[in-house]
């Protein structure tokens, strides 16, 4: 089955610095790579997501990229800022049946220091 | 944000008892999620609905059991509680199985179990 690795598991950054997180899976079959926020005491919220038939997409200071041949992709958050601060999870989905397999990387806590 | 309520959102209770975990949808979205969140281990999928009455199994289901009598709803049911599943529980929609168009999942905001 699929397996998705994460890292780094923290990261601290300071204001206005960018920061990259990054993912790697097993299962060739993945086609949806959705990225997740997660506040404290709340539940995880999609931030971004890209398709296996885009290379890149970007959202105001959020952009994520997907390299299909080495089976990786990444978050890159610019100018961050307090409000970043989170812990951001990375998942992946494979297109094998009509079951609903979505699997979690196991999460990078982003500290942006002022 | 999506209309996603989880009941209770804390509960204790001690290894043996019975525990059930609610989650209620107002999106009318056809599949609904239960995960489990450990430290080290991101989300992990517990059971998984598809329609009313029609439910799968995930990756972690092992003493978990659920149900869905109606769209709306969505149940968790520890039938004897241990302490490994001591968790903090998400409950998940999404309009169609990503399978099938890989619609994004839209989480609640979790019930906090513990297992004395």
């Amino acid at each position: 089955g699929e397996n998705v690795e994460q890292h780094p598991s923290t990261l601290s950054v300071q204001e206005g610095d960018s920061a990259v997180i990054k993912c790697t899976y097993s299962d060739s079959a993945s086609n949806y790579f959705p990225w997740y926020k997660q506040e404290l005491g709340k539940g995880p919220q999609l931030i971004i997501d890209i398709r296996s038939n885009v290379g890149e997409k970007k959202d105001q200071r959020i952009a994520v990229t997907l390299n299909k041949t080495a089976k990786h992709f990444s978050l890159h958050i610019t100018e961050t800022q307090p409000e970043d601060s989170a812990v951001y999870f990375c998942a992946a989905s494979p297109r094998t049946s009509s079951a609903s397999k979505i699997i979690f990387g196991s999460g990078t806590r982003l500290s942006i220091r002022p | 944000d999506a209309g996603i309520t989880q009941s209770p959102r804390h509960k204790v209770t001690e290894t043996g008892t019975p525990v059930t975990l609610r989650c209620h949808q107002t999106e009318n979205h056809r599949y609904m999620y239960w995960y489990r969140q450990d430290p080290g281990h991101g989300l992990r999928l517990i059971h998984y609905s598809y329609g009313v009455k029609d439910t799968d199994k995930g990756e972690v289901s092992d003493g978990y059991s659920v149900s869905r009598s109606k769209t709306e709803d969505f149940l968790l049911t520890l039938e004897s509680a241990t302490s490994s599943q001591t968790s903090v529980y998400f409950c998940a929609i999404s309009e169609r199985g990503q399978g099938d168009g890989n619609q994004p999942q839209h989480f609640g905001d979790g019930t906090r179990l513990s297992i004395l």
